[in-house]
């Protein structure tokens, strides 16, 4: 079964820009949560996403949005974009919203 | 949320036992633990939970005290790809969705 899979893996932004992460879970998985790491703050939960429903939200500002489709694909979205929010962005994935959860390798988000 | 404590930093020789404990002295009767690990340039990967049991899977063993106030990880025989930062982290068990809550974890290092 092909894991959890995150486009793209690099990215460049300029400050104040927009940028959309995409993210594909396992087959069958129903739930994909988003996380932030950065060498601070370490692994911060973003929210999450169940049958296109966001179930759970982290402590993010609004800039932090996101959206899951009917395939169960997710998309996570920020917006003018700052310094601070350089990091790399984790997807996973579980089958019915479990603490047993499949992590992608990340996008790693670079804001100059 | 109950939280845990873990050691920053420990060390192993390549195929020798290691045990990484976790301290989680405010745990309510009804969080699991769990366990994920991030090697290095990676998503975490799931490794093991429990609830009140000892659990065993093929990465490694969960040793739960009898008060479940502490867990240990036993990994029986480390290897080089061992070497990752180890994560304890405590979910209740009616919690509605997937959200984990990270901490700083343990860093592994083996040596050969």
């Amino acid at each position: 079964k092909a894991g959890v899979t995150q486009t793209p893996r690099y990215l460049i932004k300029t400050r104040g820009q927009q940028v959309t992460l995409s993210c594909s879970p396992i087959s069958g998985h129903r739930s994909v949560s988003w996380y932030q790491q950065t060498p601070g703050q370490g692994l911060q939960f973003l929210f999450e996403y169940f049958s296109e429903t966001q179930r759970n939200k982290g402590n993010f500002p609004g800039r932090f949005s996101g959206r899951q489709f009917s395939n169960s694909r997710s998309e996570m979205n920020v917006s003018t974009l700052e310094l601070g929010d350089s990091a790399l962005y984790l997807c996973a994935s579980s089958l019915h919203g479990s603490g047993e959860q499949y992590f992608g390798p990340g996008t790693r988000l670079t804001v100059t | 949320d109950a939280k845990t404590t873990q050691p920053n930093s420990m060390e192993s020789n390549e195929e020798e036992p290691v045990h990484l404990p976790c301290n989680h002295s405010t745990i309510s009767g009804t969080d699991y633990i769990h366990w994920y690990r991030q090697l290095p340039s990676q998503g975490p990967e799931y490794v093991i939970h429990g609830l009140t049991s000892n659990v065993n899977n093929r990465m490694a063993s969960l040793a739960i005290a009898e008060d479940r106030k502490s867990s240990t990880l036993i990994l029986h025989r480390a290897t080089l790809r061992d070497a990752a930062v180890y994560y304890c982290i405590l979910r209740q068990a009616n919690q509605a969705g997937t959200a984990l809550i990270f901490g700083k974890g343990t860093t592994l290092s083996v040596s050969s």
